[in-house]
């Protein structure tokens, strides 16, 4: 089976552009969520989606927005790129939103803001 | 708040045992483990859910000490593919399904 997939793998943009970011999760699952990852450092929560509705928010600014769509797969949007969004971007999928789902991460969009 | 694991990094020679430690400021639900290696994505290892029972990786072992709020990740008879960076995500009572993950462990394993 097809794991979690994402799309663009790289991408390069300058400070005041914006960048849409796909994910496709695991056949069955339905519930995805979205994370940052600074070089050293772990990733860090930027929202959770199931059945099309936004089920939580981190820390990130109002530049940050994603949706999910009725297949289950999802965008990151991000406006106004700054010099410090320069990251890997993970995507986890799991069934469902709950406790102690176990997400799976997909291989991450690697993006770079000169 | 962030967990703090311990140690930041480990060497070993193949064979060897490690522990990790990640500990937890707030009352946790469950603790997800999961390797990085360099430039791929996180695989997941094992999750500890509140209450004791685990699940995940059949060579490798971790508990939950719920007293404390902090968890252990056991490697024994280390191999060299544990080589990697590895990461506690603590999810919270207050938030399902939200992962925080601590700053990470570099293990590396020499022959």
């Amino acid at each position: 089976d097809a794991g979690v997939t994402q799309s663009p793998t790289h991408l390069i943009k300058t400070r005041g552009q914006h960048v849409t970011l796909r994910c496709s999760p695991i056949s069955g699952h339905k519930s995805v969520s979205w994370y940052q990852q600074v070089l050293g450092q772990g990733p860090q929560f930027i929202f959770q989606y199931y059945e099309k509705e936004e089920r939580g928010r981190g820390n990130f600014p109002d530049r940050f927005s994603a949706r999910q769509f009725p297949n289950y797969s999802s965008e990151l949007n991000v406006n106004a790129l700054l010099l410090g969004d320069s990251a890997l971007y993970l995507c986890a999928s799991s069934l469902a939103s709950g406790y102690q789902e176990t997400q799976y991460f997909g291989p991450g969009t690697r993006l770079l803001v000169l | 708040q962030q967990p703090v694991q311990s140690p930041q990094a480990v060497i070993l020679r193949e064979g060897e045992d490690a522990v990790i430690n990640c500990s937890s400021s707030k009352a946790l639900y469950s603790v997800h483990w999961y390797r990085q290696k360099h430039g791929e994505a996180p695989v997941f290892l094992m999750i500890l859910l509140k209450g004791g029972e685990q699940k995940g990786h059949e060579k490798i072992s971790a508990s939950f000490n719920e007293k404390k709020q902090q968890s252990s990740l056991y490697l024994t008879a280390s191999q060299l593919s544990y080589s990697g960076t590895y990461f506690c995500g603590t999810e919270l009572l207050t938030s399902y399904g939200k992962l925080t993950f601590g700053q990470g462990t570099i293990l590396t394993v020499h022959p």
